[in-house]
C-alpha cells in the first residue's frame, strides 16, 4: 500500500470552478511537495511545504501534519491547469527520499 | 537560465546494449536524484546522490548505475537494458543536500528497449 495516497484519481471541471486536490499519508513527515506534470510531461515544483499554507497565484496548499493531510486549491481553475498534480511526501527520518502520491489528473473545461 | 538537463530526451534501443543518459544542472546544487515514471506505478526513485562522490539506492535500483564525479553531472547507466526498463525518466536536483526545497526537474527522457 503507497505510505502517500491522493482523491480524486481524476476529475473534470468547468472554468471558473474552485478545486481541491487532497494528499494524505501513513507516515510521520518533515515536508510535503506538491508538483505539475504537463500533458507534455514536464514536470515543475509548485509548493513545498512543513507546516501551514502558502499561496502563489490562484494556487493554495496547506497542510495539517498532525491530521497527516494536505490540500491544493486552485481558485478560478481555467483549461491551462489541465495537468496531472502530484502530492511527495518527504518522511520525517529518512530525509534523504521522496515518497510520490499516484498523481491527479485534472481536466477544466471551457 | 538555471536548468537540468537530460540528454538524449528520446532513445530506442534494443536488450542489451549499453546506454548512458546524462543528467545535468547548472546550480550548484549538492542533491540530485533519478526518477522512473511509469503508467499506474507513478513516480519511482531509482538513485540519488547527496553530494559528490556520495550515491545511494531508491526504490527501484536494480539494472541502473550511477556516478557523481561532479557536483552538476549525474549520469544513469543502463549496463544491459531489458524491455522492463522502457520507461519515462526524470532527473531532478534541489540546492541541499536532502529534498527538502524545491525540486527542479529535468524534460525527462523518454526510453523504449525493444
Amino acid at each position: 500500500k503507497n505510505e502517500v495516497e491522493q482523491s480524486p484519481q481524476n476529475l473534470t471541471a468547468q472554468e471558473g470552478e474552485f478545486i481541491t486536490i487532497n494528499c494524505s499519508y501513513s507516515v510521520g513527515i518533515s515536508a510535503l511537495h506538491w508538483l505539475q506534470q504537463h500533458p507534455g510531461g514536464g514536470i515543475v515544483s509548485l509548493f513545498m511545504l512543513s507546516s501551514g499554507k502558502k499561496k502563489h497565484g490562484r494556487l493554495i496548499a496547506t497542510i495539517n501534519i498532525q491530521e497527516k493531510h494536505s490540500s491544493l486549491h486552485i481558485t478560478a481553475s481555467h483549461p491551462r491547469d489541465s495537468a496531472v498534480y502530484i502530492c511527495a511526501a518527504l518522511p520525517s527520518g529518512s530525509a534523504r527520499q521522496l515518497t510520490f502520491g499516484s498523481g491527479t489528473q485534472l481536466t477544466v473545461l471551457p | 537560465e538555471a536548468q537540468v538537463t537530460q540528454n538524449p530526451r528520446y532513445l530506442i534501443t534494443v536488450t542489451g546494449k549499453k546506454l548512458t543518459v546524462t543528467c545535468s544542472q547548472n546550480m550548484n546544487h549538492e542533491y540530485m536524484s533519478w526518477y522512473r515514471q511509469d503508467p499506474g506505478l507513478g513516480l519511482r526513485q531509482i538513485y540519488y546522490s547527496m553530494n559528490v562522490e556520495v550515491t545511494d539506492k531508491g526504490d527501484v535500483p536494480e539494472g541502473y548505475k550511477v556516478s557523481r564525479k561532479e557536483k552538476r553531472n549525474f549520469p544513469l547507466i543502463l549496463e544491459s537494458p531489458s524491455p522492463n526498463q522502457t520507461s519515462l525518466y526524470f532527473c531532478a536536483s534541489s540546492p541541499t543536500g536532502v529534498p527538502y526545497n524545491e525540486q527542479f526537474f529535468g524534460p525527462g527522457t523518454r526510453l523504449t528497449v525493444l
